[in-house]
């Protein structure tokens, strides 16, 4: 089936350093979303994109559909951005179904 | 950033007793999901539809889960007959420019 690998599993970042998530996609996939999981445990929705790039503050995404990968880059990291972000993306010819990956806990330290 | 309304945010039921969760979506998304989300971050589609209509569904719901999305009313999703295994987190989302998550309602089965 479809299925997203996403990596790292978790990572730990010093406050003002940066570093990229990836997911890679062993289907041929429409579109991808990233989320971030607030401490509330709600889904922020950070990007959609059905290619290319996006870009919002100190964070952007990038997917690339034929290579079957997206990557989240996150600059000068701020406590606050600790948390787990998950990517999430539609196989190709659905618009309904929404496969994720499973997850990178991210911390970031003073 | 969302406003998909999800109640009751915590929901506790013994095992063979009926549990039912409420969604409320975004005003003019007509495509409404659920997912299970378990305690190891693991995200699994259960059902979804469209005005009314469901579109897809997994084995397991159309056994023990039913759901509807009235007009004019919130959508929901209710387990007929409660299982252990049932604990989890179920979001639900809608369908906008990618998808938009509620808080979700936890559901422990004792």
């Amino acid at each position: 089936g479809d299925q997203v690998e996403q990596s790292p599993s978790a990572l730990s970042l010093h406050e003002g350093t940066g570093s990229a998530l990836r997911c890679n996609f062993t289907t041929t996939m429409r579109a991808v979303q990233w989320f971030r999981k607030n401490s509330r445990g709600s889904l922020i929705n950070l990007f959609y994109l059905a290619s290319g790039t996006k870009e919002n503050g100190r964070l952007k995404s990038a997917f690339d559909s034929k290579e079957r990968y997206s990557t989240l880059h996150i600059r000068d990291a701020q406590l606050e951005d600790s948390g787990t972000y998950f990517c999430a993306a539609e196989p190709s010819g659905s618009f309904n179904k929404l496969t994720f990956g499973a997850g990178t806990r991210l911390a970031v330290c003073p | 950033n969302s406003k998909v309304i999800q109640t009751p945010r915590y929901l506790v039921k013994g095992q063979g007793q009926k549990a039912k969760m409420r969604c409320i979506p975004e005003k003019g998304h007509p495509v409404v999901f659920w997912y299970q989300q378990n305690k190891n971050n693991e995200f699994k589609f259960l059902i979804n539809f469209q005005n009314q209509e469901v579109l897809q569904q997994i084995d397991m719901t159309e056994k023990r889960f039913s759901a509807e999305c009235p007009s004019n009313s919130p959508c929901s999703l209710e387990i007929q007959s409660s299982e252990a295994g049932d604990s989890a987190l179920y979001l639900c989302a809608s369908r906008g420019q990618g998808k938009y998550f509620g808080p979700g309602t936890r559901l422990t089965v004792l």
